[in-house]
């Protein structure tokens, strides 16, 4: 039973224009939420993070936003740019415990 | 600059072989972690230490042990290899506390034969 869903395997963009990942979760319990980033070959480094109580959360090109009444969260890159392409996982976490989502690979095309 | 390095990038064994995965963490963190990385389900945990000599099952640890036994070595075993063991095999630790950001390897890329 996965407790974090990244419902796109894959997304597109343009460079300059915005990408947006979801990610969804199950479990209420969940109190902190990251997003990692990972190219190939390599393993997955820390992009940004929220705690449960905030909404938003903005560093740089990135901004992660918590909607916790839909138990959703997003990240928002803008501009995107061809170095960002990669694949991105979101994960929620409670205490020791992290879930991690199947992962979004986004192409930002030049 | 935090490093955790893993003993092998890749690694090809034989049905039914004993095999050791090393992880080595420089940041004197609390806890770390054995994840596998396979296409469409993401990360999923196996085991898990928030101590020395401490290990916790994670989602799938069928087919795997660990050990810890100092504080910046955790060892994932795979007590007789099978086929479907044929993963991308990560390594993470994190400090103790909220959220608690993990830190990864390179990954070990292990196939079975």
């Amino acid at each position: 039973d996965q407790q974090v869903k990244q419902n796109s395997p894959s997304l597109s963009v343009q460079e300059g224009r915005i990408s947006i990942l979801n990610c969804d979760y199950t479990n209420s319990m969940f109190d902190y939420f990251l997003w990692y980033k990972k190219y190939p070959a390599e393993g997955p480094t820390f992009l940004i993070s929220i705690s449960s109580i905030k909404d938003k959360n903005e560093d740089g090109r990135f901004t992660v936003f918590l909607n916790k009444s839909a138990k959703h969260l997003s990240l928002h890159i803008v501009p995107s740019q061809p170095g960002d392409s990669a694949v991105y996982f979101c994960a929620a976490s409670a205490n020791h415990d992290m879930r991690f989502g199947a992962g979004t690979r986004l192409t930002v095309k030049p | 600059d935090v490093k955790v390095t893993q003993s092998s990038r890749y690694l090809v064994k034989r049905t039914g072989e004993k095999v050791f995965l090393e992880c080595v963490q420089d940041m004197d963190h609390e806890n770390m972690f054995w994840y596998r990385q396979d296409p469409g389900l993401g990360l999923r945990l196996i085991y898990f230490s928030y101590d020395v000599k401490m290990k916790e099952k994670g989602d799938i640890p069928e087919g795997y042990s660990v050990s810890r036994e100092k504080k910046e070595r955790f060892s994932l075993i795979l007590e007789s290899a099978s086929t479907n063991q044929t993963s991308m095999y990560l390594c993470a630790s994190s400090t103790h506390g909220q959220g608690g950001e993990q830190y990864f390897g390179p990954g070990t890329r292990l196939t079975v034969t």
